[in-house]
């Protein structure tokens, strides 16, 4: 398996445009996780799925922010629209019991 | 706040020393330990792992050392080589494996 595979690995917006981060987790996980990391605020758990179904997101910092998984190959974390202050990088996680599996991340820069 | 105080954010040893990091937590509905590693651009990779049950794990030359009572976990690296130099996260979770990440601590570890 290839592990947690997320795109773009990096993105430049511009402020007030959406972006759309994509994450495709390992076959087999039914656990899917959003991740946030910031020199400020460190490693933050965004939102957590569980069998395609969002279980708590009382992590994602407002409504500007939005996450989907349609089914249990593929997720979407969506930000619109964009400001500066969401520059960071994103991860997503995937487990099947207790250990999670990181993407590689996208680097997230909204000028 | 950080559910998971982590300390120190960094330290420097010599090839062949013990970088020792330490965590404490006051959730005890947590029951999760895990410790991560991070190389720069790299997502965050699991090290090692440790339940409330057991006061002491071994893997290759990580250890964790669990303390219940007192509510804190510490990670010891033994005889610590260059390619050690990472950062280092402990985490806590209860049973739904949502991780709470400790703020990290970047180890560098001198030829």
């Amino acid at each position: 398996d290839a592990g947690v595979i997320q795109s773009p690995r990096h993105e430049v917006t511009e402020m007030g445009q959406e972006v759309t981060l994509r994450c495709k987790p390992i076959s087999g996980h039914n656990s899917l996780f959003w991740y946030r990391q910031t020199m400020m605020r460190g490693l933050e758990l965004l939102i957590y799925f569980n069998n395609n179904v969002p279980i708590d997101d009382s992590g994602m910092p407002e409504d500007r922010f939005s996450a989907k998984m349609p089914n249990a190959s593929f997720s979407t974390l969506k930000i619109q629209p964009s400001e500066p202050r969401d520059s960071a990088v994103y991860f997503c996680a995937s487990s099947m019991v207790s250990e999670a599996f990181f993407g590689q991340g996208t680097r997230l820069t909204v000028v | 706040q950080q559910q998971v105080k982590q300390s120190p954010q960094s330290l420097i040893v010599q090839k062949g020393g013990i970088p020792i990091i330490n965590c404490a937590y006051e959730n005890t509905a947590f029951d999760y330990f895990p410790w991560y590693q991070q190389f720069p651009g790299k997502g965050p990779a699991l090290l090692i792992a440790i339940r409330p049950d057991v006061s002491e794990k071994k893997e290759g030359r990580f250890t964790i050392s669990f303390n219940k009572s007192a509510k804190q976990f510490s990670l010891h690296i033994m005889d610590s080589q260059p390619g050690d130099s990472a950062t280092y996260f402990c985490a806590a979770s209860t049973r739904d494996y949502k991780l709470s990440f400790g703020a990290g601590t970047t180890v560098t570890v001198r030829a």
